[in-house]
């Protein structure tokens, strides 16, 4: 069976520090992989998503980047955390058109 | 762009009231249609999905018609209960170059007062 794996679970880091959350599927090949973002009291925000190694698309001009290293494994990133950077983080990947999204348990990020 | 608007919330209803969470969607294709539920300090998971015109998708009392004609995939309950309590995401799914992307409305939170 498919799981996916998000860690940390929990973040606290400073502003201006680098961040780096690292997310892997397995039991799958070739998954489209997606990062949201869910700040307090909005909703969930399409940030980027890949359908291969090396193939990023981005949603919304921010602070953040992604990569996808390997075919199963989709890394955010930023170089300089600001404030605004603080929320719920989640990676989900889905397989086909039709199916449903799988997510991992998110990663809380308090910039502080 | 494709799109997924959804009806504010918080929602707040007895139990064994009647729920209706209202969804639209705009689309360049024929997308695939989700309902998801995250439960405090979780992931979402999948409540139900409809994959072409006027399917119905259902799961725990909940239901939602796909309506191509007004574009929208409205989640209903007969009967809410107190464990119903959550944040509820429409969602589609639409064909990218390669591949296939899903986006997600703002979420309507849900309170079931017992």
């Amino acid at each position: 069976s498919q799981t996916i794996h998000q860690w940390p679970a929990t973040l606290v880091q400073p502003v201006g520090s680098p961040l780096s959350l690292e997310c892997t599927v397995e039991g799958t090949s070739n998954p489209n992989l997606y990062w949201y973002r869910q700040a307090a009291g909005r909703g969930l925000q399409l940030l980027f998503y890949s359908v291969g190694i090396g193939q990023i698309s981005s949603e919304v001009p921010q602070n953040l980047s992604a990569s996808r290293p390997q075919d199963r494994q989709f890394i955010l990133s930023s170089k300089k955390l600001l404030l605004s950077d603080s929320g719920f983080y989640l990676c989900a990947w889905t397989r086909d058109r039709g199916t449903e999204a799988f997510f991992g348990q998110g990663t809380r990020l308090t910039v502080v | 762009g494709d799109s997924v608007t959804q009806m504010e919330g918080p929602v707040t209803l007895s139990e064994e009231a009647f729920l209706t969470i209202n969804c639209t969607y705009t689309a360049t294709g024929y997308p695939s249609l989700f309902w998801y539920v995250q439960y405090p300090g979780e992931g979402l998971q999948l409540l139900l999905k409809a994959t072409k015109a006027d399917d119905k998708g259902s799961n725990k009392g909940f239901e939602a018609t796909y309506r191509k004609e007004t574009t929208s995939f409205h989640l209903e309950k007969g009967s809410v209960q107190v464990s119903d309590s959550a944040v509820y995401f429409c969602a589609l799914s639409e064909v990218e170059t390669g591949g296939f992307k899903t986006i997600f409305g703002a979420g309507t939170r849900l309170f079931v007062k017992a």
